[in-house]
């Protein structure tokens, strides 16, 4: 079973660029997380969402951010116009639910290095 | 979600035992005690977690004290490996992470 993949790992923006982050949770997992961690900072919640639902945005920038789910296909965490201040490592992370109930043990992806120009 | 408490940094021989301490006064009846781990800016790894007795996992043993207002990692045989820095999070059913400054745990030979 495969883990939870991103892609691209690194990625170059020049300022003012589109960015678009890719996630594809493992196997059997409908509940997708973003994280965000600036350069020597810690991790910070930006978004969790399950398929085609936004179930909490409330870690996300009000402009230039967005995240999306599709019922098919990865998990799409997009930031418009960027700038340097952008630069940070992004994690996506997926869970199952179980027994009905979410778990909240997470499974986290390696990581987009996004740096902005 | 209930705060935690860590310190910022821990020394443990390779080999021998080496126990994370976390404090979380605030915790509610049905908040769970997650840990999870970053080794040098790779993605989180989630560790163990607990409610109210202790667990053990290939991993690590989560010790938590009857009344849930702290707990303790316990990696029996640390190894060069394990050192990373080590998160401890309480969590009820939000399902969002929230991370603090965690403990850096480092093994050294």
């Amino acid at each position: 079973n495969a883990g939870v993949m991103q892609n691209p790992r690194h990625l170059v923006r020049r300022r003012g660029q589109e960015a678009r982050l890719r996630c594809s949770p493992m196997k059997g997992h409908s509940h997708v997380y973003w994280y965000r961690q600036l350069p020597e900072e810690g991790l910070k919640f930006m978004v969790y969402l399950q398929k085609e639902n936004i179930i909490d945005e409330s870690g996300m920038p009000k402009e230039r951010f967005s995240a999306e789910f599709p019922k098919e296909g990865p998990s799409i965490l997009r930031i418009q116009q960027v700038v340097r201040g952008d630069s940070a490592a992004y994690f996506c992370a997926s869970s199952p639910t179980l027994s009905g109930r979410l778990s909240n043990e997470q499974f986290f992806g390696p990581g987009t290095r996004l740096t902005v120009l | 979600d209930a705060k935690t408490t860590q310190p910022t940094s821990m020394d443990c021989a390779e080999g021998r035992a080496a126990n994370l301490p976390c404090n979380h006064s605030t915790i509610s009846g049905n908040e769970y005690v997650y840990w999870y781990r970053q080794i040098h800016s790779q993605g989180p790894q989630y560790i163990i977690h607990g409610l109210k007795n202790n667990e053990t996992n290939e991993m690590a043993s989560l010790i938590i004290t009857e009344d849930r207002k702290s707990s303790t990692l316990i990696l029996p045989h640390a190894t060069l490996r394990d050192t990373a820095v080590y998160y401890c999070i309480v969590l009820g059913n939000t399902g969002k992470l929230i991370f603090g400054q965690g403990t850096t745990l480092q093994v050294k030979p």
